[in-house]
């Protein structure tokens, strides 16, 4: 199976402030079409999970331009600028290019 | 509006078997294959099984194979999780996801029905 490790596993910042979270996979994750299926969802408190950000760095709709996902192969970061309070949450990857289809741990983001 | 709607979770005794069902609307059922991903209490995610757009192919975690069946009825645009011989560590909140066939990932999710395993 192929291992997401996400660091950290939880965040404190202020408002304003920027913030990067880290998504290492234990395989490249670049399919045989030259696609890399990683993926960022936000879990919000008490909701189910939200689609983000789908093959590396193409955003949802609706969803700001203060997020963006940058990466390739084994490595993967999801970067947060002037975060919100709207923000807050856990955040996921996910890889939909090997059976089993794995996330990583989640990190959760906490505001000051 | 996509909408993926989950029910038949409850409380069962480890042995016993339980059925999920995810009503879809918004979309071409039809169209689209669709996914159960799980979520044990204060966990992360955890996918459980996916089927293709017509049922002729399925795919499951090795957890969970043998013992969880996963279906759907495109007539009735209905999503089920037939699952037998629980256990206590499939105790969670099962979603229901559909996978974007163009990006890969899950673009919409239900709000997910919670399953107890416990004597």
């Amino acid at each position: 199976d192929v291992v997401m490790t996400q660091t950290p596993p939880s965040l404190s910042v202020a408002i304003g402030q920027s913030v990067s979270i880290s998504c290492k996979s234990s395989q490249s994750l670049v399919y045989s079409d030259g696609k890399t299926y990683l993926h960022w969802l936000l879990q919000s408190s008490g909701r189910s999970p939200k689609r983000l950000i789908y093959q590396v760095s193409n955003l949802d709709s609706g969803v700001p331009d203060r997020f963006s996902g940058t990466g390739s192969q084994k490595d993967f970061t999801l970067k947060i600028s002037r975060v919100e309070a709207k923000d807050l949450g856990v955040y996921y990857c996910a890889q939909t290019t090997h059976f089993p289809l794995t996330f990583g741990s989640g990190t959760k983001l906490e505001i000051k | 509006e996509v909408q993926l709607v989950e029910s038949g979770g409850g409380l069962v005794q480890p042995g016993r078997s339980l059925k999920l069902s995810c009503a879809a609307s918004g979309f071409t059922f039809s169209d689209y294959a669709m996914a159960w991903v799980r979520q044990a209490p204060k966990k992360g995610l955890e996918w459980v099984a996916t089927i293709i757009y017509d049922g002729s192919s399925t795919y499951y975690r090795d957890s969970v194979k043998g013992r969880f069946t996963i279906s759907r009825d495109n007539a009735k645009s209905t999503l089920y999780l037939q699952m037998d011989s629980l256990r206590s560590e499939d105790t969670a909140t099962y979603y229901c996801a559909r996978p974007n066939y163009y990006s890969g990932d899950f673009d919409y999710w239900g709000q997910g029905v919670m399953v107890t395993v416990s004597s």
